[in-house]
């Protein structure tokens, strides 16, 4: 099974500024998916990051707001930009273990709080 | 304390009965459907899948039943023991592309001692 790692584990940022997470796999995928789960709620896609082509963003979710990077087959950053306190989430990334496997690892968040 | 279920409809069960939590799915084209389970502090964690072309699976403990008539799907535990305590998310999934996850609402499961 895939291990998924994600830096920072928390943070608390003021309004107006970005945070960039990370998330690092131990092994190579093709895709990367980015959630955000906001407090008491379940998990909302953002976007679908591949290797060498630019993320795909779900309705409600923007470039501008969230740009993402996947250099290589193991990492992807996201970052939360001019961010308000409505951001206050944890954000998740996540992989499948294989191209053929629905079972999909998530790594542990990151928590988010905007003051 | 964490807030991950705090909003989320609650499911109150005696350790060592049995637990059913039910969840309404949106795509009635979804090929896949997933169970989550998640503690505080921590990512989902895959507990059980089936496919739409199947109507029940059966895992350790776990049981998943589908009835795509009525859209829904359930999850049930078997002598359920205090570290089953957690949020439990239902997922759909098309069959096709990015097999992107689009998660229900959630259930929160308190297993009393």
């Amino acid at each position: 099974s895939a291990v998924i790692s994600q830096k920072p584990s928390r943070d608390i940022c003021q309004r107006g500024t970005s945070l960039t997470i990370q998330c690092q796999v131990d092994s190579q995928v093709t895709m990367m998916f980015w959630y955000r789960q906001q407090p008491g709620q379940s998990l909302t896609l953002i976007a679908t990051a591949n290797q060498g082509s630019e993320a795909t963003y779900e309705s409600g979710f923007v470039i501008d707001k969230f740009p993402i990077s996947r250099p290589n087959l193991t990492f992807s950053t996201l970052t939360v930009s001019n961010m308000s306190p409505e951001d206050s989430s944890i954000y998740l990334c996540s992989v499948y273990n294989s191209p053929s496997s629905y079972e999909q690892y998530f790594g542990p968040g990151t928590r988010l709080t905007v003051t | 304390g964490e807030s991950v279920g705090l909003h989320l409809p609650t499911l109150s069960v005696q350790e060592g009965d049995n637990s059913i939590i039910n969840c309404a799915y949106s795509n009635s084209a979804s090929d896949y459907f997933i169970w989550y389970k998640q503690e505080s502090g921590k990512g989902p964690q895959f507990i059980i899948d089936i496919r739409s072309n199947m109507d029940k699976r059966q895992g350790q403990r776990v049981t998943v039943l589908l009835n795509k008539t009525v859209k829904h799907l359930s999850l049930q535990i078997a002598a359920t023991q205090p570290g089953d305590s957690a949020v439990y998310f239902c997922a759909e999934t098309l069959d096709t592309g990015r097999r992107a996850l689009t998660f229900g609402s959630g259930t929160r499961l308190q297993v009393q001692p």
